[in-house]
């Protein structure tokens, strides 16, 4: 079974521009959620997706945004960039069912580089 | 808000077991502890996870104390791809919103 895939691996972009990152889950997995690292803030969520909705939202600007569509593939779109916004984008898939003893999977991430 | 608490660093000796301790004094009766994993600049991975019993897997074992305010990851025979950040992790259930805290930078030695 193929794990999670992110694309692209790697990205740079300078300020102002605006990026979309790619996330396939696993298969049979419905909910796909968005953390941002960085070596300040470490691991932080930005919002996780099911069934095409937005479940749940972290604490971060309108800039950032995301879409899941029927095959449960996301992207995530980060507008307006900023410098601060350079970080590890990790994307992870889970079956969705809610319980509270599901286990996460994660892809390998998208290094963005803001300049 | 992260609800655990974890030594930032620790040491380990190649083939002898590594014990990574976490602190989650304020967990509810239905929050799981989970642990990963993550190599530099790859996507965390994950080990086990737990509520209240010991749980053991193929990669490691979990110890979580009666008051279930602490927990300890067992890895029984560390190698030195073990090197990496382990992050202790108290779910609690907003979706899949994990809060993954500062976790322990473990360092297998030769």
């Amino acid at each position: 079974k193929a794990g999670v895939t992110q694309t692209p691996r790697y990205l740079i972009k300078t300020r102002g521009q605006q990026v979309t990152l790619s996330c396939s889950p696993i298969s049979g997995h419905r909910s796909v959620s968005w953390y941002q690292q960085t070596p300040g803030q470490g691991l932080q969520f930005l919002f996780e997706y099911f069934s095409e909705t937005q479940r749940n939202k972290g604490n971060f600007p309108g800039r950032f945004s995301g879409r899941q569509f029927s095959n449960s593939r996301s992207e995530m779109n980060v507008s307006t960039l900023e410098l601060g916004d350079s970080a590890l984008y990790l994307c992870a898939s889970s079956i969705g069912t809610g319980a509270t003893n599901e286990k996460l999977f994660f892809g390998s991430g998208t290094q963005l580089s803001v300049l | 808000d992260a609800k655990t608490t974890q030594p930032p660093s620790m040491d380990c000796a190649e083939g002898r077991a590594a014990n990574l301790p976490c602190n989650h004094s304020t967990i509810s009766g239905n929050e799981y502890v989970y642990w990963y994993r993550q190599i530099h600049s790859q996507g965390p991975q994950y080990i086990i996870h737990g509520l209240k019993n010991n749980e053991t897997n193929e990669m490691a074992s979990l110890i979580i104390t009666e008051d279930r305010k602490s927990s300890t990851l067992i890895l029984p025979h560390a190698t030195l791809r073990d090197t990496a950040v382990y992050y202790c992790i108290v779910r609690v259930y907003t979706g899949n919103q994990f809060y993954f805290g500062t976790g322990t930078s473990l360092t297998v030695i030769p």
